[in-house]
């Protein structure tokens, strides 16, 4: 089973931005695979925010703003989540996921707003 | 509106089995599988498995094959999630979460607490 690593916190400031990653293990290439992100807050279940496969080829969950957007970093097989303009009720922890075979899910990123 | 409505909390003792349920509405339920996820108390998410609505085909994960089975009843719009020989650390909040357009995890139930404990 894959380790998808992310860094277990962020934090920012409101206005600013967050920059969130999720490394794949270097035998599973990030330009092969979607990459879905999953926001989560404390007793709630997880909420499907977007998946990125390329800038051609992308999607965004029903009703997420467009502050939250997806990339790749195919030289550090990382894929990434940036959310602009953070607002106090961005403050969760966040899940990216991959499909190889089954489903594999990131450490999660506890996003912290100062 | 889609909704995923799981049934209540569970507390069991080790080595007995639980069958969680989660009734689907607002949508075609053999449109669309339906993955369970799980998630121990202050743990992250961890992919258990799928089935197909429209075939009942599974895809379990491989640490839980043979003590998991996942089922559906297309009549009640309803999958259900049965885990056996239940031990402490399987004691978590269960999600059902429907496999939607470009195999994004679109709708998610509320969960279901199971507490493992003698």
């Amino acid at each position: 089973q894959p380790v998808l690593t992310q860094p277990p916190s962020s934090s920012a400031s409101p206005g600013e931005s967050a920059r969130l990653t999720c490394t794949l293990p270097s035998d599973i290439n990030v330009g092969s695979y979607n990459i879905y992100w999953y926001q989560q807050k404390p007793g709630s279940p997880p909420r499907y925010l977007l998946y990125y496969y390329s800038d051609s080829d992308k999607g965004q969950g029903s009703g997420v703003p467009s502050r939250f957007s997806g990339s790749k970093d195919a030289s550090a097989n990382t894929g990434i989540l940036l959310i602009s303009g953070l607002q106090s009720e961005d403050e969760a922890d966040y899940y990216c996921m991959i499909w190889p075979s089954n489903a594999v899910f990131g450490t999660g990123t506890k996003v912290t707003v100062l | 509106q889609v909704q995923l409505v799981q049934s209540g909390a569970e507390v069991k003792k080790p080595g007995a089995s639980v069958k969680v349920s989660c009734k689907a509405s607002g949508y075609t339920f053999t449109s669309y599988g339906i993955s369970w996820v799980r998630q121990a108390p202050g743990q992250g998410l961890e992919w258990m498995g799928w089935i197909s609505a429209y075939n009942g085909n599974t895809n379990y994960a491989q640490k839980l094959q043979g003590r998991v089975t996942m089922t559906t009843d297309t009549s009640t719009s309803t999958a259900y999630m049965e885990l056996r020989s239940l031990r402490s650390d399987d004691t978590a909040v269960y999600y059902c979460a429907r496999k939607g357009e470009s195999s994004a995890y679109d709708y998610w139930g509320q969960g279901t607490l199971v507490t493992v404990s003698s």
